[in-house]
């Protein structure tokens, strides 16, 4: 069964220095990656998405994702945090084995000081 | 414009009373889903469906059901709801699943007393 684990509920970071949100993932086979976030009393908005292209991935705002296989994880980077930044990042895998579920993690609220 | 639309935005309702929570998408999307978020647990898919008349269970559709008579909408019922279904509900479609993006709704927020 495919799962995902966000290693993070909380982290908080300066404006202006690196964000880090941890994500691994357990599947059978090469999964289907997406990172999400939403910001306060807002819908989701996707990232960017991993589908077996390139393992480095970028996405919008400046966020990028590495998929590295042998660690199964697929964290989400940024060089710099800007205080827009600030909400709840979800790390999403998707089932293929003959059904399409969608499967969240728990979330990663980012606060990020002045 | 593209968009998934869902009404109500906000419901209070006594527990037992038949409710439905409507979704429509205008983007001839082929899959749609519908997810509780819920504090500490993320988003949890309750149905989705793959196209009209196809529908499957996500992980928690116990108290839940769905249908797709058409393919631009995706009405989740709760035939007698419960104070634990008190939650934030999520509609949301896609061209394909696995390699597109999911477009969500702005949320319905349900109080079941």
């Amino acid at each position: 069964a495919q799962s995902v684990t966000q290693l993070d509920s909380h982290v908080s970071v300066s404006e202006g220095t690196p964000v880090l949100l941890r994500c691994n993932y357990s599947s059978s086979y090469s999964p289907s990656l997406f990172w999400y976030v939403q910001h306060p009393n807002k819908g989701l908005q996707l990232l960017l998405k991993y589908t077996s292209a390139a393992t480095l991935v970028k996405g919008i705002n400046g966020f990028e994702a590495e998929f590295k296989k042998s660690e199964t994880s697929f964290h989400l980077t940024k060089p710099s945090a800007h205080m827009s930044d600030a909400a709840e990042y979800f790390c999403v895998v998707i089932t293929t084995e003959g059904t399409y579920k969608y499967i969240f993690g728990t979330g990663t609220r980012l606060k990020v000081l002045a | 414009e593209a968009q998934v639309t869902q009404n109500p935005r906000y419901l209070i309702t006594v527990t037992g009373k038949k409710l439905t929570v409507t979704c429509s998408q205008n983007m001839n999307h082929e899959y749609m889903s519908w997810y509780r978020q819920d504090p500490g647990l993320g988003l949890r898919q309750i149905y989705y469906s793959m196209n009209v008349e196809v529908t499957d269970k996500g992980d928690v559709p116990e108290g839940y059901k769905v249908s797709r008579k058409e393919k631009r909408n995706f009405p989740l019922i709760l035939e007698s709801p419960s104070p634990n279904q008190t939650s934030l509900y999520f509609c949301a479609s896609s061209l394909s699943p696995a390699h597109y993006e999911q477009y969500f709704g702005p949320g319905t927020r349900l109080t079941v007393t």
